[in-house]
């Protein structure tokens, strides 16, 4: 079982819509969250960090369950712009240091 | 302002060449990261460095050697390509503290006929 595992979509909404997208981890020792952002044929970027409280950025809030090993990440009023691959990101301590495990990524659309 | 750097960022391979491709970040950033992208399979991490002069396996690191060079560079050696290391290349550096951003090099894309 892949240690980070995401719906891989695609999710297609108009403009406008609301979408959320989860993400579960199997291993309880995972310290850091995150979400990253890939555009087509680029790098990933992040998008926002997840704290255990939830946060949010604009448009965005990532909310963090630790006791079901659960991230989430809700997009209100989708822009076309959000087209994108969205990755979830679990950063776990080894013993040589951290190892960053990313899922396979949910692909959203926004349509006109 | 570089950020990380990653060459080639094309490459073909007969089967059983070797090459290693290369990796430098000018943050000065402690940790380092080498995956390997492929369609349906997202990122998997092949090797990873903590720090300067320690390395770690990943979850695909058969194939492939590591070698952190100095804070600044992160080389990734595949000694004898197989198609099946057709693949998109990341490297990636960050701090090792909780919660500071990974930044990824534009990426190398090898193909292996």
């Amino acid at each position: 079982r892949k240690e980070v595992e995401q719906d891989p979509g695609p999710f297609n909404v108009p403009e406008g819509a609301t979408v959320a997208f989860n993400c579960t981890y199997s291993n309880s020792a995972s310290q850091s969250f995150f979400w990253y952002r890939q555009d087509c044929r680029k790098e990933p970027k992040l998008l926002m960090s997840v704290y255990s409280s939830g946060n949010e950025d604009g448009r965005f809030t990532a909310q963090l369950n630790r006791a079901s090993q659960y991230i989430s990440l809700l997009i209100r009023d989708s822009k076309l712009s959000d087209s994108a691959t969205y990755l979830c990101v679990v950063k776990r301590n080894s013993n040589s240091g951290y190892a960053l495990n990313f899922g396979k990524g949910t692909s959203l659309l926004v349509t006109p | 302002n570089a950020g990380v750097t990653q060459t080639p960022k094309f490459q073909v391979l007969k089967t059983g060449q070797s090459m290693t491709l290369q990796c430098a970040q000018d943050m000065n950033h402690n940790s380092m990261y080498w995956y390997r992208q492929d369609p349906g399979m997202g990122l998997r991490l092949i090797y990873y460095s903590a720090s300067e002069g320690t390395t770690d396996k990943g979850e695909v690191p058969n194939g492939y050697n590591v070698s952190r060079l100095n804070k600044r560079e992160f080389s990734l050696r595949l000694e004898s390509a197989a198609p099946s290391q057709t693949s998109v290349y990341f490297c990636a550096s960050k701090w090792a503290t909780e919660n500071t951003e990974a930044f990824f090099g534009q990426g190398t894309r090898l193909t292996v006929v």
